[in-house]
């Protein structure tokens, strides 16, 4: 069972589009991070988000976590193929021992 | 700037191999994580150590053992490799106590035939 569900698995955009990746769950969660990973490379953490209803931005990219904790977004504004890669979400509880649940990620093509 | 290294990046075995992937983090902390991706089904959970010589199973143990002896290097072991193990291996470390942030080796992509 995947507690954390994550849309769409595959985006293929234009250059300058905005889109919107979800990640859903019935699981409450303590905090949620986002990670983004490049062919070859391990995932890099974008952002993590902690309390319900937060909103956080990195340039582009804004995040949001639901109010009751259990689902989250991400939306880039006029994406550029820079943006291309791996998007995974990844939920944790607290005092697991930091363990995190991960959605089945998110895969952004941008075209230029 | 945190470090994990993995030994091998790319690896080929046949069936019935013992196969070892090593993991070295540089920055003193305290919990690693094995995990495995495959295309879907996102990263699954294999085994994690919180300490030296602790270890726990994850969500997907079967088939595989841990070794922690020292601090910084967190072996993953497959006694007999099946082809249902052919997949990308990721090691994680993260000091105790803070936010969960996990920082990621660049992964071992395995084939096992």
């Amino acid at each position: 069972t995947q507690l954390l569900e994550q849309s769409p698995q595959f985006l293929s955009i234009q250059e300058g589009e905005n889109l919107t990746v979800y990640c859903n769950s019935s699981s409450v969660f303590s905090s949620l991070q986002w990670y983004r990973q490049e062919p070859g490379e391990g995932p890099v953490l974008l952002v993590t988000v902690v309390t319900g209803g937060e909103v956080k931005k990195l340039k582009r990219l804004t995040f949001q976590f639901g109010d009751a904790r259990k689902d989250s977004s991400l939306h880039i504004t006029a994406a550029q193929p820079g943006d291309t890669g791996l998007y995974l979400c990844a939920g944790a509880w607290s005092g697991n021992t930091g363990k995190l649940i991960f959605g089945q990620g998110t895969t952004l093509q941008v075209k230029p | 700037d945190v470090k994990v290294t993995q030994s091998s990046r790319y690896l080929v075995k046949r069936t019935g191999e013992k196969v070892f992937l090593e993991c070295v983090q540089d920055m003193d902390h305290e919990n690693m994580f094995w995990y495995r991706q495959d295309p879907g089904l996102g990263l699954r959970l294999i085994y994690f150590s919180y300490d030296v010589k602790m270890k726990e199973k994850g969500d997907i143990p079967e088939g595989y053992s841990v070794s922690r002896e020292k601090k910084e290097r967190f072996s993953l072991i497959l006694e007999s490799a099946s082809t249902n193990q052919t997949s990308m291996y990721l090691c994680a470390s993260r000091p105790a106590g803070q936010q969960e942030t996990q920082y990621f080796g660049p992964g071992t992509r395995l084939l096992v035939l």
